[in-house]
């Protein structure tokens, strides 16, 4: 149980496109979730909170407008990348908290936008 | 603000052998979560292993286990009869359980490997 699916788990796009990410809970609800961004070799850094029926909690120096997030259902929050440049490339994750002590991730999604 | 420290950046060890991970970490809270995940090549991160800061009794799964000291803030990961498999980065988190947030803090990671 505690499964958390994460869409697309590739994806490459043109310079100045947009990209949607899907994280979904797939057998609990998450009034919470959290994107991660994970750079080559390093650790992940969150990016921001995802909040059902709210508007996301973003962490210092991470941009509102390029990174949307929208999460409207209890079971689903999607990270739209918007005008997609080369230096957004990076490995992006998801992650829920099913249960008081712990937490699942989704499986990621490897951004390249050339 | 909370940090996680894991002071080795990549380690080794033999197939079969015993390997301990480091991990300190600072915080002024009382009651705390602490975790171990591994990120093995295909990116997905696992839970290893979690431990309840209330609990004095380390966490143990199976070849998995923990030396807790809350007191020195230290959460090393002992890993037994190593295997392949075991090959990934492994990060230690915290979470703190006072004022609401539930934002895991992540250290840098260990690179482990395991040779044949």
């Amino acid at each position: 149980g505690a499964v958390v699916s994460q869409h697309p788990s590739r994806v490459i796009c043109k310079s100045g496109t947009s990209v949607k990410i899907e994280c979904r809970s797939l057998d609990f609800q998450a009034t919470t979730m959290f994107w991660y961004r994970q750079f080559p070799k390093q650790s992940l850094m969150l990016m921001a909170t995802s909040n059902e029926g709210s508007k996301a909690t973003y962490e210092q120096g991470v941009e509102k407008d390029k990174f949307l997030i929208n999460h409207a259902s209890l079971t689903l929050s999607t990270l739209t990348v918007t005008s997609a440049h080369p230096e957004d490339s990076s490995f992006y994750i998801c992650s829920a908290r099913p249960a008081l002590r712990g937490y699942t991730f989704g499986s990621g999604t490897r951004l390249t936008v050339v | 603000a909370q940090t996680v420290t894991q002071s080795q950046p990549e380690m080794s060890v033999q197939e079969a052998e015993t390997v301990t991970l480091s991990c300190t970490y600072d915080t002024s809270e009382n009651n705390y979560y602490l975790f171990w995940y591994k990120q093995p090549p295909s990116r997905q991160m696992i839970l290893v292993i979690r431990q309840e800061a209330y609990k004095q009794q380390n966490a143990t799964e199976n070849r998995f286990s923990v030396n807790f000291q809350k007191a020195a803030k230290s959460f090393s990961l002992k890993i037994s009869d190593s295997q392949l498999g075991d090959t990934a980065m492994y990060f230690c988190a915290f979470l703190p359980l006072q004022g609401g947030s539930e934002k895991l803090v992540f250290g840098k990671g260990t690179k482990l490997t395991v040779n044949p």
